[in-house]
C-alpha cells in the first residue's frame, strides 16, 4: 500500500491555459473524490467516481472542469482556461466500498494561475 | 445544508498542557464524524473518527466522544507535545458513499 498520490504536486500556469493534473488512488480502491481547498479553508467537494462512474458532482464544479476515471483506476481533473481564481491546492482521496469506507487523501497539487 | 464548525485559531500551548478543539456540525441525516490532521508540508491524514451517537474515537492520545444531542465532536488532549504542532480538521459525511464536509481548521501551534 503506497497510498494515494497525486501529479504534479505543483503547477504554475498562465490565465486561459488548460492544465490536468492526475491522481492514482490505493489499489483496491474502488471509490475516488476530488475536493478543492483554499488558504485558511477546509477541502470543498468537487466530484466523486466509484470505479468509473462519476456519481455525483459539486455546484462548484462549473464547465470549465471535467474529472475522468477511465478504468476506474487513476483519475484525471482538466481545468480549461484557467482563471486566478482557480489557485488552490486540488486534493484527491479514494476509499473502498464498504462498512467504515474511511478515505484517504493525497499530498494535493498546488496550483498557481498567474 | 450540512456544515461544520469548529473554534477559531490559531490555538497556542505549551507542552504538556490540555487540548479542547470545539467542533459543532448540523446535518440533514445522521452524519458519522471525523478528525483529520494536516502536518506541514503533508497531506490529511485520519486521526480518528466516530460514526454514531456517544461512540468515542481515539488515536495517538487523541480523542473526541460523538453527542448528538449537542450535535458537537469536541477533540481533546490530555498532554500535547511539539510534534502535535498541524492543522486539525473535523468533518462529516452522511453516508458512506458521498462527499464529506469540512469544517474551516484550527492551526495548533505547541510550544517546548
Amino acid at each position: 500500500d503506497t497510498g494515494v498520490s497525486q501529479d504534479p504536486r505543483h503547477k504554475i500556469t498562465k490565465r486561459g491555459q488548460n492544465v490536468t493534473f492526475r491522481c492514482d488512488p490505493i489499489s483496491e480502491h474502488n471509490r475516488l473524490y476530488w475536493y478543492r481547498q483554499t488558504l485558511g479553508q477546509g477541502p470543498e467537494f468537487l466530484t466523486y467516481f466509484q470505479n468509473e462512474a462519476q456519481l455525483e458532482k459539486s455546484r462548484l464544479l462549473s464547465d470549465r472542469f471535467s474529472a475522468e476515471r477511465p478504468k476506474g483506476s487513476f483519475s484525471t481533473l482538466e481545468i480549461q482556461r484557467t482563471e486566478q481564481g482557480d489557485s488552490a491546492m486540488y486534493l484527491c482521496a479514494s476509499s473502498f466500498e464498504g462498512f467504515s469506507d474511511t478515505q484517504y487523501f493525497g499530498p494535493g497539487t498546488r496550483l498557481t494561475v498567474l | 445544508g450540512d456544515s461544520v464548525t469548529q473554534m477559531e485559531g490559531p490555538v497556542t500551548l505549551s507542552e504538556e498542557a490540555f487540548l479542547t478543539i470545539n467542533c459543532t456540525y448540523t446535518a440533514t441525516g445522521y452524519p458519522s464524524l471525523f478528525w483529520y490532521v494536516q502536518y506541514p508540508g503533508e497531506g490529511l491524514q485520519l486521526l480518528l473518527k466516530a460514526t454514531k451517537a456517544d461512540d468515542k474515537g481515539s488515536n495517538k492520545g487523541f480523542e473526541a466522544t460523538y453527542r448528538k444531542e449537542t450535535t458537537s465532536f469536541h477533540l481533546e488532549k490530555g498532554s500535547v507535545q511539539v510534534s502535535d504542532s498541524a492543522v486539525y480538521f473535523c468533518a462529516l459525511r452522511i453516508s458512506n458513499a458521498g462527499k464529506s464536509t469540512f469544517g474551516d481548521g484550527t492551526t495548533l501551534t505547541v510550544k517546548p
